[in-house]
């Protein structure tokens, strides 16, 4: 079964640093890799997609990922944090149709001024 | 905004009884899924509905059981409902056309109390 990991439950960043959100897969095969993001009170919404090519995927939001075949890593990453990127982010993989995914049980991101 | 509604936004039930929740998906979609996430958890999959039949389901009961009608609006019914059926319920829509992982558009949710 494909999965993914988020080792860490919340990550704590400086407005203005960067800021790493990481997640592990385990995939067959090619793997496709999603980050979603959840504000509070609020459904997921797209930030970004691996599907192949370029190893570092831009996204929305000023976001972009870093796929690493040899660690099984997508870490999320963003070079100068907003105290407005306070939100839980999920990691998620195919389940097997196009449309429908498996999450990582979230990060908490939590930036502060 | 994502287009995705869902209603209500908050429900209370008792333990057994039976509720609807509805999703009104985004205009050009044909394809709606449904995922519960519980408190601190990812979303996890429940079932899709592709042009209003059922096209994947996730590892939930019968009890749980859905309908997508013909303007891919959706439905989701919980029978007999138990304590740990409180979550936060999410209609996701997009648009199937097959060859490509389409990105999804949720809703806010519907958060499910059961007493």
């Amino acid at each position: 079964a494909q999965s993914v990991a988020q080792p860490e439950d919340q990550v704590n960043v400086a407005e203005g640093n960067p800021l790493t959100v990481k997640c592990t897969y385990s995939v067959s095969g090619n793997p496709y890799l999603f980050w979603y993001v959840q504000y509070p009170n609020r459904g997921l919404q797209f930030l970004l997609k691996y599907i192949t090519g370029d190893n570092l995927v831009k996204g929305s939001y000023g976001f972009e990922a870093e796929f690493n075949k040899s660690q099984t890593s997508f870490h999320l990453k963003k070079p100068s944090a907003l105290v407005s990127d306070s939100a839980l982010y999920f990691c998620a993989v195919p389940r097997g149709g196009y449309s429908t995914l498996t999450f990582g049980k979230g990060t908490m991101l939590l930036v502060s001024p | 905004e994502t287009g995705v509604t869902q209603s209500p936004t908050h429900l209370i039930k008792t333990r057994g009884q039976q509720v609807t929740l509805r999703c009104s998906s985004q205009s050009g979609h044909n394809t709606v899924s449904w995922y519960q996430q519980a408190l601190g958890q990812g979303p996890q999959f429940i079932f899709q509905y592709y042009r209003e039949e059922e096209n994947g389901r996730g590892n939930f009961p019968p009890r749980f059981s859905g309908l997508q009608f013909p303007n891919y609006s959706s439905e989701l019914n919980v029978n007999a409902l138990e304590l740990d059926d409180s979550a936060l319920y999410l209609c996701a829509s997009s648009l199937t056309r097959g060859g490509d992982y389409e990105k999804l558009f949720f809703g806010s949710g519907t958060q499910l109390s059961v007493l």
